[in-house]
């Protein structure tokens, strides 16, 4: 069945360094891939998502690429600070299916 | 534009009762989505409804339904709780069926004791 695999389960940067986190999906048909940050207590929200028509995208220090070959989407924060500190989540879906979350990461920003 | 809307935020329960969440969507929003996210499981994909009917379905046993109404309000039942029924569940509305995106509520945090 549909399977996300998300790496690494933890990630502990200095601030000011980039933080990356890698997603592999199993269904080729998958077709859009959100990812969502989850500060503690608080609902999961939306960051950046791909569609498989666009190989990379950017919004100000975050960035998503997607490797449709491999099946691997990635999110590259640069200049991290305190507040990027959560768990972030990957995802995959195809066109009406589901949406398949990876186990998630977290991320600790150190001052 | 008001949010996606859960309640109750908190629940307590006892093994074998049942439950009922309720989730609101964002206007105009036609697609509920639930989501169980426990520390062990991550988010797992319960079930979706779109214009009333369910139209994906993750691999839960039939103690977990759902239903939505005309206005998309959809709502959450569990029967015959476990303790393992224990977690945060979590709904996310979308315009379209498959959830793209999907925006999600604070949750129903479901304790069993």
């Amino acid at each position: 069945g549909e399977n996300v695999e998300q790496h690494p389960s933890t990630l502990s940067v200095q601030e000011g360094d980039s933080a990356v986190i890698k997603c592999t999906y199993s269904d080729s048909a998958s077709n859009y891939f959100p990812w969502y940050k989850q500060e503690l207590g608080k609902r999961p929200q939306l960051i950046i998502d791909i569609r498989s028509n666009v190989g990379e995208k950017k919004d100000q220090r975050i960035a998503v690429t997607l490797n449709k070959t491999a099946k691997h989407f990635s999110l590259h924060i640069t200049e991290t600070q305190p507040e990027d500190s959560a768990v972030y989540f990957c995802a995959a879906t195809r066109q009406g299916g589901k949406l398949i979350f990876g186990q998630g990461t977290e991320l600790s920003v150190k001052p | 534009k008001a949010g996606v809307t859960q309640t109750p935020r908190y629940l307590i329960k006892t093994r074998g009762q049942q439950v009922t969440l309720s989730c609101s969507p964002i206007s105009g929003h036609r697609s509920v989505s639930w989501y169980q996210q426990t520390p062990g499981q991550g988010l797992q994909f319960l079930f979706e409804y779109f214009s009333e009917t369910q139209r994906n379905k993750g691999n839960f046993p039939g103690r977990f339904s759902g239903r939505q109404f005309s206005n998309s309000r959809s709502e959450m039942n569990v029967s015959t709780l476990e303790l393992g029924d224990s977690a945060l569940y979590l709904c996310a509305s979308s315009l379209a069926l498959g959830g793209q995106p999907q925006h999600f509520g604070d949750g129903t945090r479901l304790s069993i004791l």
